[in-house]
């Protein structure tokens, strides 16, 4: 499986844009990279995958180089509800039954501040 | 709406004791997961089924095990509880292959 590494936390200000880097530098071929958000005592909550080059849609931005070795995820103009725990993950390559499957790392905890 | 609901949300239950999880989807997904959250672990895989009578152990299955009968259920159970399974436990699940996961509520257990 392939493993991520993010930053443990960040701070930020309301209203700035924050990019959160995560490394996966055993990406597989086939590995996509997702998101997710989750609150305090609730399930996390997807946000984003891409497989290259640049994906957006209406919360976040995420660009992913070439060598897929690494990914960013941008979010614009935070506000204090953005405050959460994100997780980068790679799913394992579609083959058999692994499928599907993702591997959680401890992800980053974001604290936006007025 | 279509959504996925974990029962009961709360639970203390004493060590050795058998306790079951509930979880229901209305998706009609296939693939559905179980994890379990602790501090300084994030969550971790506990099993997986990729459709009714599949079933899979991922990477912290010891202690637990799940049955798939319908589409719509993936009860989780603990043969004998011990405290160190005192946890945030989260059901998910998906459409297909690199779809998103849908998350439940969570259980949160304790294990006296």
């Amino acid at each position: 499986l392939a493993k991520t590494t993010q930053p443990i936390s960040m701070d930020s200000y309301e209203g700035q844009e924050v990019n959160i880097t995560c490394s996966h530098n055993n990406i597989a071929t086939n590995d996509y990279i997702t998101w997710y958000q989750q609150f305090p005592s609730q399930g996390p909550r997807f946000i984003i995958q891409g497989y290259k080059t640049k994906v957006t849609n209406e919360v976040a931005s995420l660009f992913i180089p070439a060598d897929r070795k690494s990914s960013t995820l941008s979010l614009p103009r935070v506000s204090l509800s953005d405050t959460a725990v994100y997780y980068c993950l790679v799913g394992v390559n579609a083959g058999g039954t692994s499928y599907g499957k993702l591997t959680f790392g401890q992800g980053t905890i974001l604290t936006v501040h007025p | 709406d279509a959504e996925i609901t974990q029962s009961p949300r709360h639970k203390i239950t004493e060590t050795g004791r058998q306790v079951t999880l509930a979880c229901h989807q209305t998706w009609n997904h296939n693939n559905m997961f179980w994890y379990r959250q602790d501090l300084g672990h994030g969550l971790r895989l506990i099993h997986y089924s990729y459709g009714v009578q599949d079933t899979n152990k991922g990477e912290v299955s010891d202690g637990y095990s799940v049955s798939r009968s319908n589409t719509e259920d993936l009860p989780l159970t603990l043969e004998s509880a011990a405290s160190s399974q005192t946890s945030v436990y989260f059901c998910a699940s998906s459409e297909g292959t690199f779809s998103e996961q849908f998350f439940g509520p969570g259980t949160r257990l304790t294990v006296l």
